[in-house]
């Protein structure tokens, strides 16, 4: 089935500098990936995603990229804010599932020091 | 304002007995699921429904059950409560599927002694 790998699990950045995320996924026919955000005590909620039709996305200061030939995608969140501070997921949805499921990776924990 | 509402949101049980966490959400979703997180492992899917009186496994359905009479509510059912299900639990809603994007509720933490 899907598999999805996150990395780094943690990640420590300074205010202002630019911080990304890369996942890899197995299923070659997955064609959505989405990307959450969990603040302390929260649910997951949605921040971005990308089609497989589309190698790039960008929203203010947040965008991923897709590279489906290497089957990996990667969030990047420019000047960070002590308020980017969270746990981020990466997801796939694989064929296996319909298309109607999310494999999810195993989280990233931000942290933006002032 | 549109969202998904869990209780309770923390539940300390002991082994068998039988509990329930129910998920309602106000936004008239199709698409309803119940995820477990668990540190090092991410987001792991227990069950989904695509609509009233539907329902299908996700990755680790076993020791859970779930029904979906109503197009609002999907409570999430364990007969029997085991340590290893102690966890925090997600119920989450889109608009027809998994590719509509999913709104979260608060979560639920249970632990079972």
């Amino acid at each position: 089935g899907e598999n999805v790998e996150q990395h780094p699990s943690t990640l420590s950045v300074q205010e202002g500098d630019s911080a990304v995320i890369k996942c890899t996924y197995s299923d070659s026919a997955s064609n959505y990936f989405p990307w959450y955000k969990q603040e302390l005590g929260k649910g997951p909620q949605l921040i971005i995603d990308i089609r497989s039709n589309v190698g790039e996305k960008k929203d203010q200061r947040i965008a991923v990229t897709l590279n489906k030939t290497a089957k990996h995608f990667s969030l990047h969140i420019t000047e960070t804010q002590p308020e980017d501070s969270a746990v981020y997921f990466c997801a796939a949805n694989p064929l296996s599932g319909g298309y109607n499921k999310l494999i999810f990776g195993a989280g990233t924990r931000l942290a933006v020091h002032p | 304002e549109a969202q998904v509402t869990q209780n309770p949101r923390y539940l300390i049980t002991v082994t068998g007995k039988k509990l329930t966490v129910t998920c309602s959400q106000n936004m008239n979703h199709e698409y309803m699921s119940w995820y477990r997180q668990d540190p090092g492992l991410g987001l792991r899917q227990i069950y989904y429904s695509m609509n009233v009186e539907v329902t299908d496994k996700g990755d680790v359905p076993e020791g859970y059950k779930v029904s979906r009479k109503e197009k609002r509510n999907f409570p999430l059912i364990l007969e029997s409560p085991s340590p290893n299900q102690t966890s925090l639990y997600f119920c989450a809603s889109s608009l027809s599927g998994a590719l509509d994007g999913y709104t979260f509720g608060s979560g639920t933490r249970l632990t079972v002694v």
